[in-house]
């Protein structure tokens, strides 16, 4: 098994441009998440996934956007990037809740 | 509103010199209290979920351990490999999908 899988590892954006960030897993987990780490921040919710074709608003949402059209697949869509969204991104997934597996990470700069 | 708060925020140990790491949180109804250790630019590894107030859960030279209030991850006789940041993470019935992380405490450990 893969695990979780995230490309890109690095991006560089432009203020005003548009990405999609790709997160799959080979688990069969029904439970999918994005976070964003900042540094001594913390990891913070962006959206979740209990489900195909069921998605919800995590603690930070504002600037993204999510769908979760199979299992498997749970891209998250940068609209518009600021300055602010610069950050580490992380996806997650799981059954039922019950210990979240990380990806590796997606490290994007905005400038 | 449910919080989780991380201390020490960093510790430095000798090679062999078992410590503690607090995790207190404030939650309504706790359903899971969860441990990652998570390695520089790498996401973060999941080690032990606790369920309910008494709870030991052991992997080497960790023991995460549960109360009403509090979880401390003990290290016995740490070596330099078990340098890393550790996160602790709450899932409470209020917020009933998402985990509500600490800042995590950043450990190293020296020969």
């Amino acid at each position: 098994n893969a695990g979780v899988t995230q490309t890109p590892k690095f991006r560089i954006l432009k203020i005003g441009q548009s990405m999609t960030l790709q997160c799959a897993q080979d688990m069969n987990h029904n439970y999918m998440y994005w976070y964003r780490q900042d540094p001594g921040m913390g990891l913070k919710l962006i959206y979740y996934s209990v489900g195909a074709g069921i998605t919800d608003k995590g603690e930070v949402p504002n600037g993204y956007n999510v769908s979760r059209s199979t299992t498997e697949d749970f891209p998250l869509r940068l609209e518009l990037a600021a300055p602010s969204q610069t950050s580490v991104y992380f996806c997650a997934s799981s059954y039922s809740n019950v210990g979240q597996y990380f990806g590796p990470g997606t490290r994007l700069t905005v400038l | 509103e449910d919080q989780v708060t991380q201390s020490p925020e960093a510790l430095r140990l000798q090679e062999g010199e078992s410590s503690s790491l607090n995790c207190s949180y404030t939650v309504s109804g706790l359903r899971g209290l969860f441990w990652y250790r998570q390695d520089p630019g790498k996401g973060p590894e999941f080690l032990f979920t606790l369920y309910s107030a008494g709870e030991e859960k052991e992997k080497e030279r960790l023991k995460a351990t549960l109360t009403k209030k509090e979880s401390f991850l003990h290290i016995t006789a740490p070596k330099p490999e078990d340098s890393a940041t550790y996160l602790c993470a709450v899932l409470g019935s209020y917020n009933t999908d998402k985990l509500i992380f600490g800042t995590g405490t950043r450990l190293q450990v020296f020969p």
